[in-house]
């Protein structure tokens, strides 16, 4: 199957700072990216639909100032947790929307290995 | 609405017992359906999906059929191995989202003693 990877797999920081987290499609190009976050022994949340060009679309209840995220080019995505907080402290998983060559059909998302963030 | 609904884990059993996971849904229309799984620390694998009804998914020796009747898409294994050890999700595509975002169950998590 198709890959995705994202960069860091794991970082701290100190409450007020910034980071960023990198999500890249290596075989393949994505117009679509989404930005989930996971608490312990739940589900994904999906946070924002990331799309190659165009500002992000965020669900309900999440900040887009606070998450910031930019779709540059069509295999990387980035989300930056800005002023980040304890609570901030997740996993962060993202996925990349694989149309393929045939069509919908073989329309499937793939995930990377997920961030974890903890904010001291 | 579009939902999933899971199992509740934790499904402890021995190696080589036979797994079934049951996964409902509802939505309108069709939805694509799909089987992910999970590994202590690290991100979603696609384990199998199907696009349309009667559709049997199949990998690595897990199957799911698409019963549109039933409006399920229960995950089978006939001979579990301590390393299927791993939370297990459902998840059907959005109708109508242009995006095709996925709607997730709850998650099942799956425990193989030796």
């Amino acid at each position: 199957g198709a890959v995705v990877s994202q960069h860091p797999s794991w970082v701290i920081c100190k409450s007020g700072t910034s980071v960023k987290i990198e999500c890249r499609s290596l075989d393949f190009q994505a117009t679509t990216m989404f930005w989930y976050r996971q608490f312990p022994k739940q589900s994904l949340m999906l946070m924002a639909t990331s799309n190659e060009g165009s500002k992000a679309t965020y669900e309900q209840g999440v900040e887009k100032d606070k998450f910031l995220i930019n779709h540059a080019s069509l295999t990387l995505s980035t989300l930056t947790v800005t002023s980040a907080h304890p609570e901030d402290s997740s996993f962060y998983i993202c996925s990349a929307r694989d149309l393929g060559l045939a069509g919908l059909s073989t329309d499937t998302q793939y995930f990377g290995p997920g961030t974890r963030l903890t904010v001291l | 609405g579009n939902s999933v609904t899971q199992m509740e884990g934790p499904v402890t059993l021995s190696e080589e017992a036979f797994l079934t996971i049951n996964c409902t849904y509802t939505a309108t229309g069709y939805p694509s359906l799909f089987w992910y799984v999970q590994y202590p620390g690290e991100g979603l694998q696609l384990l199998l999906k199907a696009t349309k009804a009667d559709d049997k998914g199949s990998n690595k020796g897990f199957e799911a059929t698409y019963r549109k009747e039933t409006t399920s898409f229960h995950l089978e294994k006939g001979s579990v191995q301590v390393s299927d050890s791993a939370v297990y999700f459902c998840a059907l595509r959005i109708l109508g989202d242009s995006w095709g975002k996925l709607q997730f169950g709850a998650g099942t998590q799956v425990v193989v003693t030796p």
